[in-house]
């Protein structure tokens, strides 16, 4: 079964409108965390956003938050008034165990465009 | 300068060569990884380090070996290369909240 499942290869979305990328987890692990990475056509990958397993609220980074259902094991990345730079791929990944286990599963990422 | 940085970041060889393909940090992190990036695979693990001299198998280690004699270095090197092995190579490091930073990449074509 895949760890990580997100099942928008591309989205299209007007400028300024907020966006929702989908990622679904799979792991018996009672601790683990979840992140999101922007890929640019440059190429570079950007961290953009994490949340803990154990962490009471969703977490948020300036336009970026992250909408952490744990019983429905998913862990969504809005983005808020989307902006053309915001046009990129994007990767939810996971890590799992306690520390020492730094190794991540990522998925096969969503293409995101906005248009203006 | 501060960060992760990676060379080459364009490779060319042939069927069999050996290559290798550096990656540098100046954090100290103690985690380094090594992943690679095809279409439609998203990132693969190929292998991480937990410390100098401390090594493991990924996901996709085969015709790939690491070494990590000093924290701050973790070359990747093909012994072999194979066509199947053309791909773009990403090495990161972990910071304390888990996060991984990344290298500007290698793109790598075995013709």
């Amino acid at each position: 079964a895949q760890k990580i499942t997100q099942t928008q290869p591309g989205m299209f979305v007007q400028e300024k409108e907020a966006v929702t990328l989908d990622c679904t987890y799979d792991t018996s692990d009672p601790s683990y965390g979840l992140f999101w990475y922007k890929q640019p056509s440059s190429g570079e990958m950007i961290f953009l956003i994490y949340q803990g397993s154990y962490d009471q609220q969703n977490a948020t980074e300036g336009r970026y938050s992250l909408n952490f259902q744990k019983a429905r094991k998913s862990a969504n990345l809005v983005i808020s008034a989307s902006q053309l730079g915001d046009s990129a791929m994007y990767f939810c990944a996971m890590r799992e165990g306690n520390f020492g286990n730094e190794k991540l599963t990522f998925g096969t990422g969503t293409r995101l465009t906005i248009i203006p | 300068d501060a960060g992760i940085t990676q060379s080459p970041r364009y490779k060319i060889t042939e069927t069999g060569r050996q290559v290798t393909l550096m990656c540098h940090q100046t954090w100290s992190h103690s985690y380094m990884f090594w992943y690679r990036q095809d279409l439609g695979h998203g990132l693969r693990l190929i292998y991480y380090s937990a410390a100098a001299d401390i090594t493991d198998k990924g996901e996709v280690p085969d015709g790939y070996v690491v070494s990590r004699s000093k924290t701050e270095n973790f070359p990747l090197t093909l012994e072999s290369a194979t066509r199947s092995q053309t791909s773009v190579y990403f090495c990161a490091s972990a910071g304390p909240a888990y996060e991984q930073y990344f290298g500007p990449g290698t793109r790598l074509t075995v013709t």
